[in-house]
């Protein structure tokens, strides 16, 4: 079965520019997450989804951040303008509750310069 | 609201001992537990979940937990360890009817030989 699919592993960009991360979920999952992990915060939620609708986005830092979820199987999260605070590592997992655990993706390593 | 600590930041053992990785947590509610594993550029892992029932959970890679509800823990033990369990160990609790998960702080584990 194919897992939790995200894109890309690895992004390196200047600050200020634009990122968007991308985030496949495990077909047939309704429930979707933004989770950031840094040596400082450790693991952090960000955001998260239910059958395509935010639930809750009490973990956004900022308001340059930003996160979609357009259709059942896509998720994006937008940072604009990046900082070089927004340095971390990314996560998407996707579940399917009530009492099913989440699966986490590989995470996109994010740095910015 | 639902919190959960791990009481050690890093635990070194030696291959082949046994080790224990605590986890304590609160909740108003009934809870869901979890423990997921990290090994190095990778996301995490479900290493074993507590739902109902028994509370001597077994999972992947020989690991098992124990879920105390009187003393509000969730240890995780494995009997004998093997160099390649080295990896960051994270609890987790989700209040029973709610999807947002509540990660600890993570526990390194080191072994060496």
């Amino acid at each position: 079965d194919a897992g939790v699919i995200q894109s890309p592993r690895h992004e390196v960009t200047e600050m200020g520019q634009e990122v968007t991360l991308r985030c496949k979920p495990i077909s047939g999952h309704n429930s979707l997450f933004w989770y950031r992990q840094t040596m400082m915060r450790g693991l952090e939620l960000l955001i998260y989804f239910n059958n395509n609708v935010p639930i809750d986005d009490s973990g956004m830092p900022e308001d340059r951040f930003s996160a979609k979820m357009p259709n059942a199987s896509f998720s994006t999260l937008k940072i604009q303008p990046s900082e070089p605070r927004d340095s971390a590592v990314y996560f998407c997992a996707s579940s399917s509750p009530p009492d099913q655990p989440q699966h986490f993706g590989d995470g996109t390593r994010l740095s910015i310069l | 609201a639902q919190s959960v600590t791990q009481l050690d930041s890093q635990v070194p053992v030696f291959e082949e001992a046994p080790v224990e990785l605590r986890c304590n947590y609160s909740s108003s509610v009934s809870v869901y537990l979890f423990w997921y594993v990290q090994y190095p550029n990778q996301g995490l892992q479900l290493l074993l979940k507590y739902l109902s029932g028994s509370t001597l959970v077994k999972g992947i890679n020989g690991f098992e937990a124990e879920f105390n509800k009187s003393q509000t823990s969730f240890h995780l033990r494995k009997p004998s360890v093997h160099i390649s369990d080295t990896a960051e160990y994270f609890c987790a609790v989700r209040g029973t009817g709610f999807q947002k998960l509540v990660f600890g702080t993570g526990t390194r584990l080191l072994v060496s030989p």
